[in-house]
């Protein structure tokens, strides 16, 4: 059965303060490890795809790495616009989709 | 502008009570799912298509049904809504259907059954 598990479930941050977030998979058949952002209330708005171990995107103050068997979400000198949760997703060969509990973070000005 | 949406966006109804919930993408993608979501916790996924007659199940597909007759519409149904059934649910669209690319969303339905 495919799991993702994400922590810490929430992080509280000064603005300035860098961090990370973990999301560590379990998958048979791997075709994408994703990072979505979501506001309260609102849908999930994509961030970044990687694919294969070792592989790193960047965005603005955000940067996504990936291992075999974990993601991690590096946020630097993160500012209160950045509060949201965070969702780690897998998506297999077979077209499932699994994703985390998420990881809220909130960013204090 | 390319977009997934849902209808109704709230909704209030009882239990037992026949519903369908609306989703329709118009970006021509391959691929659409439903995912519920509750207080504190990630998606789960409800069913998926990976083309138009195709569809399978999620993780939690009981006491839902859908049916993708067009690529663009992906309806859900709740043919004897319970309260456990209360929950906010998103619709998504992704251009293939082979995985590996990222989804597009809508903007949820807050459902509450009494």
């Amino acid at each position: 059965e495919d799991q993702v598990t994400q922590s810490p479930e929430a992080l509280r941050l000064q603005e300035g303060e860098s961090s990370s977030l973990n999301c560590s998979y379990t998958v048979s058949g791997l075709r994408g490890l994703f990072w979505y952002r979501q506001d309260p209330g609102k849908g999930p708005e994509f961030l970044f795809t990687l694919y294969s171990a070792g592989e790193e995107k960047e965005k603005e103050r955000l940067k996504a790495t990936l291992t075999k068997k974990e993601s991690f979400l590096h946020i630097t000198a993160p500012k209160p616009e950045d509060s949201a949760t965070y969702l780690c997703a897998v998506n297999t060969n077979a077209g499932k989709s699994t994703f985390g509990d998420g990881t809220t973070l909130t960013v204090k000005p | 502008e390319a977009q997934v949406t849902q209808n109704p966006r709230y909704l209030i109804t009882v239990t037992g009570k026949k519903l369908t919930v609306t989703c329709s993408q118009n970006m021509n993608h391959e691929y659409m799912s439903w995912y519920r979501q509750d207080p504190g916790l990630g998606l789960r996924q409800i069913y998926y298509s990976m083309n138009v007659e195709v569809t399978d199940k999620g993780d939690v597909p009981e006491g839902y049904k859908v049916s993708r007759k067009e690529k663009r519409n992906f309806p859900l149904i709740l043919e004897s809504p319970s309260p456990n059934q209360t929950s906010l649910y998103f619709c998504a669209s992704s251009p293939l259907a082979g995985g590996g690319v990222e989804q597009f969303f809508g903007p949820g339905t807050r459902l509450t059954v009494l």
